[in-house]
This record gives structure tokens, C-alpha cells and sequence, in this order.
């Protein structure tokens, strides 16, 4: 079964470019990849998908390349508020699966 | 409008005891999804709902796991004979559309703890 696989924790300062690379080798030829951020007692919050090359939204940037094997999500400027635990889904092999998360810390 | 709500939010049972989890999903939302979260890990996907049709259910841990939405919106997620590898937090999501690769919404989760 195709594993997703991502750095258990990042640190950072405010203001600087936090950069997560998700590895997904068997993600369905059809599937997008997806973002969440969660913050503790809450549930996932959507932050951006993509299927191929690059999508920016208002708040990350999703970086995919061709062989889809792995994604980045890219996010500018950090501040304090964006320390969470970071999640890709995928969905390879018939299965919906998350990585098991990114902690990010945000110090001043 | 309002987002996916859980109930309860918190749930303490004894083993053996029988649990029901609630969800109610964004209004409208076609699909419907169940994940177990255990402490420091990611979502484990449960079960997938289109509107009442259980389309998959193969993340069930055990049969003592049984999910239903009778009527296409609210969602019941029931655990019998709680073992305390049960304890974990419940994630509800819901998406617009059918299928699986849709944004999904989530609500705030219940701790189950079982003592």
C-alpha cells in the first residue's frame, strides 16, 4: 500500500518562507493532492489543492511536478498564527490518505 | 451558514460500553467522510457516505464499528464494546459533491476516551 510520507517538524521565524514537501509515489493518475492545517482541538482546515505544476491561492502555493510522485506547499511570510500541524491527502490506490502531519513552529 | 458540528465533543466510556458519535454535516454536502485521529498522527479514513449510500467502509477497524446516514444529512458513527484502542478523536468531513476527491469541511472532532 503507497505510504505518504512528510518531515515530522519544521521550525521558523516570522516573516520567512516555510517550505513542506509531501511524498506521494503511487497517487492515482486522477487524484489531486491536497493541504489541511490543523490547529490543536479543532479538525483540518482546508488550504489549497492541485493537480499538476503549480497553484497559488491567497494564502500557500502548491508546487507539483511532473511525475506527481510529491508535492510542495509553499507558505510566505510566516507569522506566529501559522505554527500547526500541516497535513497532504492523497488518494492512491483506492485509499483517501493523509501523511501524518508537519508541525510547524513559528517564533518571533 | 453554519459549518460540521459534532456531538459530543468529549466522550468518556468504560470498555465495553457502547458509543454514539453525531454528525451533522454543511447543509446540502453530498458526501460524507469518518476519520479516526489517534494522538500525533494523521486522519485514518473510517467510511464515505454519498448522500445515505455507505460507498466504502473499508477503514472500519472491526465489525463493533458501524456507521449510518439513514436520510442523507446526519450521520451516526456507533462503536460497540469500546476497547481502549478505541480512544481517539472522531473526525467528521463533508464535501459538496460526490466523490472522494472534493475539498472536504470538517468539524471540530470528539475525544473518546475509554477507560
Amino acid at each position: 500500500l503507497a505510504k505518504t510520507t512528510q518531515p515530522i517538524s519544521m521550525d521558523s521565524y516570522e516573516g520567512q518562507e516555510v517550505n513542506i514537501t509531501c511524498s506521494h509515489n503511487n497517487i492515482a493518475t486522477n487524484d489531486y493532492i491536497t493541504w489541511y492545517q490543523q490547529f490543536p482541538s479543532q479538525g483540518p482546515r482546508f488550504i489549497i489543492q492541485g493537480y499538476k505544476t503549480k497553484v497559488t491561492n491567497e494564502v500557500a502555493s502548491l508546487f507539483i511536478p511532473a511525475d506527481r510522485k510529491s508535492s510542495t506547499l509553499s507558505l510566505p511570510r510566516v507569522s506566529l498564527s501559522d505554527t500547526a500541524v500541516y497535513y497532504c491527502l492523497v488518494y492512491s490506490w483506492g485509499k483517501l490518505q493523509f501523511g501524518a502531519g508537519t508541525q510547524v513552529v513559528v517564533t518571533p | 451558514g453554519a459549518g460540521v458540528s459534532q456531538s459530543p465533543r468529549y466522550k468518556v466510556a468504560k470498555r465495553g460500553q457502547d458509543v454514539a458519535l453525531r454528525c451533522d454535516p454543511i447543509s446540502g454536502h453530498v458526501s460524507l467522510f469518518w476519520y479516526q485521529q489517534a494522538l500525533g498522527q494523521g486522519p485514518e479514513f473510517l467510511t464515505y457516505f454519498q448522500n445515505e449510500a455507505q460507498l466504502d467502509k473499508s477503514g472500519l477497524p472491526s465489525d463493533r464499528f458501524f456507521a449510518e446516514r439513514p436520510e442523507g444529512s446526519v450521520s451516526t458513527l456507533k462503536i460497540q464494546r469500546t476497547q481502549q484502542e478505541d480512544s481517539a478523536v472522531y473526525l467528521c468531513a463533508s464535501s459538496q459533491v460526490a466523490g472522494v476527491l472534493d475539498t472536504q469541511y470538517f468539524g471540530p472532532g470528539t475525544r473518546l476516551t475509554v477507560l
